[in-house]
């Protein structure tokens, strides 16, 4: 089965300067790979997501980037804000019947 | 609904008893997946998933004290018999469409206390 690596596990940046979260994964079948932020007692929430055929993909500050031949893929956050402090959690997904296979997590912390 | 429910928010059991745990996906939702997680934001770790009505993967369930069961493809239950202090966690669901490349959408989860 799949199996996904997240580092590192804790992190902390001054306010503004960036972040970078990375995660690794076994099966070359994997085609799907979306990050989730969680804040503390809230539900995992999705923030952005790639596809295989796709290299990198931005959304304002957030933006994924996919290398399948090394499989892994990261998370890149610009200009840290307070309220990006949290836990992110990405994943992995192969089939059609949508399974995720998740990191084990990266508690996030930006310092005003 | 416009989300995954999840009922109840919280709930505190005393050791040996059993308590059930209820997920209402969004609707037309396929898949639904169930998920332990330790408190305090821990790795959210899988134990069981559905496709409608059929149970097709439980391999993470820790024991033969939890089961799970979605009867009619829609609400699911996760029932766990004599509890244990260990089985204190948050249990997330989670529900998607069935064809691939799609998020999993999560409810708020049931906080689980065991005294």
């Amino acid at each position: 089965g799949e199996n996904v690596e997240q580092h590192p596990s804790t992190l902390s940046v001054q306010e503004g300067d960036s972040a970078v979260i990375k995660c690794t994964y076994s099966d070359s079948a994997s085609n799907y790979f979306p990050w989730y932020k969680q804040e503390l007692g809230k539900r995992p929430q999705l923030i952005i997501d790639i596809r295989s055929n796709v290299g990198e993909k931005k959304d304002q500050r957030i933006a994924v980037t996919l290398n399948k031949t090394a499989k892994h893929f990261s998370l890149h956050i610009t200009e840290t804000q307070p309220e990006d402090s949290a836990v992110y959690f990405c994943a992995a997904s192969e089939d059609t019947g949508n399974q995720f296979y998740f990191g084990t997590g990266t508690s996030l912390t930006v310092i005003p | 609904g416009a989300g995954v429910s999840q009922s109840p928010r919280y709930k505190v059991a005393k050791r040996g008893q059993d308590v059930a745990l209820r997920c209402d996906p969004i609707s037309g939702h396929v898949s639904l997946f169930w998920y332990q997680q330790a408190l305090g934001q821990g790795p959210v770790e899988f134990l069981t998933y559905f496709q409608n009505e059929a149970q097709l993967d439980k391999s993470g369930l820790p024991s033969d004290r939890f089961f799970a069961e979605r009867p009619e493809g829609s609400v699911s239950t996760l029932k766990i018999q004599r509890t244990q202090q260990e089985d204190s966690a948050v249990y997330l669901c989670a529900s998607s469409s069935w064809t691939g490349e799609q998020p999993q959408h999560f409810g708020d989860g049931t906080r689980l206390s065991i005294l």
